[in-house]
């Protein structure tokens, strides 16, 4: 069956420290990936999406970048992160029209 | 660029009564239409989608939506609330240049006893 992992659940980091939320697909081949964020009291903004190994895209400039190194793994990174980077991430991957998506991770810059 | 509006930010429905949540399209075609549910701190879970075909699209948990063209909407039904509900639902659309969601500022569904 296909399954998305998404870790950690949540995380409290300092600002200016560095970010790495890992999300691995099982089950599926070649999906589309995607990074979204949820803000408290907002809607879901996609952040990434990548079609493949190495390719990504990014929606909006921010202090966030991501990659691809596995076909089935989606990295979101940030060297310094900034207080405005709190949220709630999810990960979510597509194959034709179906989205499936992560528990998400809360993360919290203190 | 499509884009889904759900106009209601808090609904609140008595247990056992019936649940209408609102979201309508901005778009020329046909749009791909989708509902999901997300419970606190939770992920996001499908409940339907519509992508061609009937209009009346039947989901998990009770729910179905309406597609209707004349009124560019989508709105998500359940008959008889249940208190496991409440959530926050989400309208979304899938943009046909990529195959990106779209998701709309999301309902929070309230369930008073």
């Amino acid at each position: 069956s296909q399954t998305i992992h998404q870790w950690p659940a949540t995380l409290v980091q300092p600002v200016g420290s560095p970010l790495s939320l890992e999300c691995t697909v099982e089950g599926t081949s070649n999906p589309n990936l995607y990074w979204y964020r949820q803000a408290a009291g907002r809607g879901l903004q996609l952040l990434f999406y990548s079609v493949g190994i190495g390719q990504i895209s990014s929606e909006v400039p921010q202090n966030l970048s991501a990659s691809r190194p596995q076909d089935r793994q989606f990295i979101l990174s940030s060297k310094k992160l900034l207080l405005s980077d709190s949220g709630f991430y999810l990960c979510a991957w597509s194959v034709d029209y179906g989205y499936t998506f992560g528990s998400g991770t809360r993360l919290t810059v203190v | 660029a499509q884009s889904v509006t759900q106009p209601d930010i808090h609904i609140t429905v008595s247990e056992g009564a019936s649940l209408e949540l609102r979201c309508n399209y901005s778009y020329g075609a046909t749009p791909y239409l989708f509902w999901y549910v997300q419970s606190p701190g939770q992920g996001l879970q499908l409940l339907l989608k519509y992508f061609s075909g009937d209009t009346l699209v039947q989901g998990i948990k009770g729910f179905e939506a309406e597609f209707k063209r004349s009124q560019s909407s989508f709105n998500l039904r359940k008959p008889s609330v249940h208190w496991s509900d409440a959530a926050e639902y989400f309208c979304a659309t899938r943009n046909t240049g990529f195959q990106k969601l779209v998701f709309g500022t999301g309902t929070r569904l309230l369930v008073s006893p």
